[in-house]
């Protein structure tokens, strides 16, 4: 079973604006990574945040993490037709496994 | 860098059939991994190796082997294809190895299998 749900499912926006989505997982973690993937290509990494921080900052990128509700935020400022994409959340449940969360799709309206 | 590597980027098979995906990156990573994603899911993990000859299972692992003899090469095989098996299939590596995923993965482009 996957450990991690992104929510909302799909999300659509007018360029410019902000995209905000949210993951939640079920157990302790290591560290929480947010994953990009276009359409039929593969995962790029965005950030990694571990388990004892509370935020991160990638230039229009933030994350914030959550421990004690079990859940994490990736927030795209100032979106651009480029971020059209899936955004996966993926959690270390332990040294040497990543579970990922079913994704949420981004689209970018011109 | 090349990066991550997997051949081939499509194939189609027919069902008892085997094959091996290959799998090679070129930034000395102990940590190597397969997963497979089916639509509208994330990616599931099915091996996943530390270093060179050592290798355990992941989430989802039956009707697959993997072997790692090299730090490059994480091959991964399918001995007798089922339909089931249809999904795309991503190769990953990270630093850390024995440390753990301490680290980003960097992921190839996938291979597109359907079994039929």
């Amino acid at each position: 079973s996957q450990q991690g749900e992104e929510d909302p499912q799909a999300l659509s926006i007018q360029e410019g604006e902000n995209a905000t989505m949210n993951c939640s997982y079920k157990t302790s973690i290591n560290n929480l990574q947010w994953y990009r993937q276009n359409s039929g290509r593969g995962l790029v990494h965005l950030i990694l945040i571990r388990s004892n921080e509370r935020e991160k900052h990638s230039g229009r990128l933030r994350v914030t993490l959550d421990t004690s509700k079990k859940s994490s935020s990736l927030l795209i400022t100032a979106s651009r037709a480029a971020d059209t994409a899936s955004y996966f959340c993926a959690t270390a449940l332990n040294d040497y496994k990543l579970s990922f969360g079913a994704g949420t799709t981004v689209t970018v309206r011109a | 860098n090349a990066g991550v590597t997997q051949t081939p980027k499509f194939q189609v098979l027919k069902t008892g059939q085997s094959m091996t995906l290959q799998c090679a990156q070129d930034m000395n990573h102990e940590y190597m991994s397969w997963y497979r994603q089916d639509p509208g899911m994330g990616l599931r993990l099915i091996h996943y190796s530390v270093g060179a000859g050592i290798t355990d299972q992941g989430e989802v692992p039956n009707g697959y082997n993997v072997s790692r003899s090299t730090t490059e090469d994480f091959p991964l095989r399918l001995l007798s294809a089922a339909p089931s098996q249809t999904s795309v299939y991503f190769c990953a590596s990270s630093r850390g190895g024995l440390a753990g995923l301490t680290d980003t993965q960097y992921f190839g482009p996938g291979t597109r299998l359907t079994v039929l």
